[in-house]
C-alpha cells in the first residue's frame, strides 16, 4: 500500500500570496488531519476531515482552510501568507476510529519570504 | 480541547543511560494516549499507544510508557538508550469519542556514543 503522499514537497512564497497544499491518504483511510510543525512548538493541530466533513478544528485564523474530496484526498489553503506561516505542514490519515494510529506523510515545507 | 505538556525540550544522554520523558495532559474525559517518534529525516511513526487495560504499555525498540490516571501523565521510559534513539519524541492525546489528536511540543533526545 502506498503511504500518505503530500505535494509539493517544498514551496517558497512571498507575503500576501496564497498557497494550496495537497494530501492523498492511504487507500481506504477516511480521516485526514493536518498539522503545522515548527521548532519549539511541536505539532499544532489545524483541522480534521472525515467523509468530506470538517469534524475538528484547531486555533488557527480563518486564513487557514481545508477541504476533503469524495476520494478522501484533502487540500489545505492558506491565504494572505505571513512570515510566521513558514513551517512544515504535515498531513496524517487513519481509517476512521479514534483508537487508531495516525500515518504521517513527509510534509510540505513552506517558506514565506 | 485537550492540551499536552512535555516538560523537557532537549535531553542529552550517554549511551546505556536510562531515559524518562515526561508527558502530562489536560482533559476531563477518557482518552487514548500515544507516543510518536521522528528520526532525523524520517516520517513521524508510532512508538506505542494506550487505550485501556494494563497502564504499563510496551512499544517498539524497548520503549515503554506508564499511564497514571490520577496524575494525567503518560511518561515514556527506556532502561538503556542507544545512539540510534537520537530523535524527537512527541506525546499525543486523543479523546475517546472523536478524532481530534493533539500533540505536545516534543522532546529532542540526543544520545552521545
Amino acid at each position: 500500500k502506498a503511504g500518505v503522499t503530500q505535494t509539493p514537497r517544498y514551496l517558497i512564497k512571498t507575503r500576501g500570496q496564497q498557497v494550496t497544499l495537497s494530501c492523498s491518504p492511504i487507500s481506504g483511510h477516511r480521516s485526514v488531519s493536518w498539522y503545522q510543525q515548527t521548532p519549539g512548538q511541536g505539532l499544532q493541530f489545524l483541522f480534521e476531515y472525515f467523509s468530506e466533513t470538517q469534524r475538528n478544528k484547531g486555533n488557527f485564523p480563518g486564513r487557514f482552510s481545508g477541504r476533503q474530496f469524495s476520494n478522501s484526498r484533502s487540500e489545505m489553503n492558506v491565504s494572505t501568507l505571513e512570515l510566521g506561516d513558514s513551517a512544515l505542514y504535515l498531513c496524517a490519515s487513519r481509517p476512521g476510529a479514534t483508537n487508531e494510529k495516525l500515518f504521517f506523510g513527509s510534509g510540505t515545507q513552506l517558506s514565506v519570504l | 480541547a485537550q492540551s499536552v505538556s512535555q516538560h523537557n525540550h532537549h535531553v542529552i544522554l550517554s549511551e546505556a543511560a536510562s531515559l524518562e520523558l515526561g508527558c502530562n495532559y489536560s482533559y476531563g474525559g477518557t482518552v487514548n494516549l500515544f507516543w510518536y517518534v521522528q528520526y532525523p529525516g524520517q516520517h513521524l511513526q508510532l512508538l506505542l499507544k494506550y487505550f485501556s487495560g494494563d497502564p504499563l504499555v510496551k512499544g517498539i525498540k524497548g520503549f515503554e510508557a506508564e499511564f497514571i490516571k490520577s496524575k494525567f501523565s503518560f511518561n515514556l521510559r527506556k532502561p538503556s538508550v542507544q545512539w540510534s534513539d537520537t530523535a524527537e519524541y512527541f506525546c499525543a492525546v486523543n479523546p475517546y469519542n472523536n478524532n481530534d489528536m493533539r500533540f505536545g511540543a516534543g522532546t529532542r533526545l540526543t544520545v552521545k556514543p
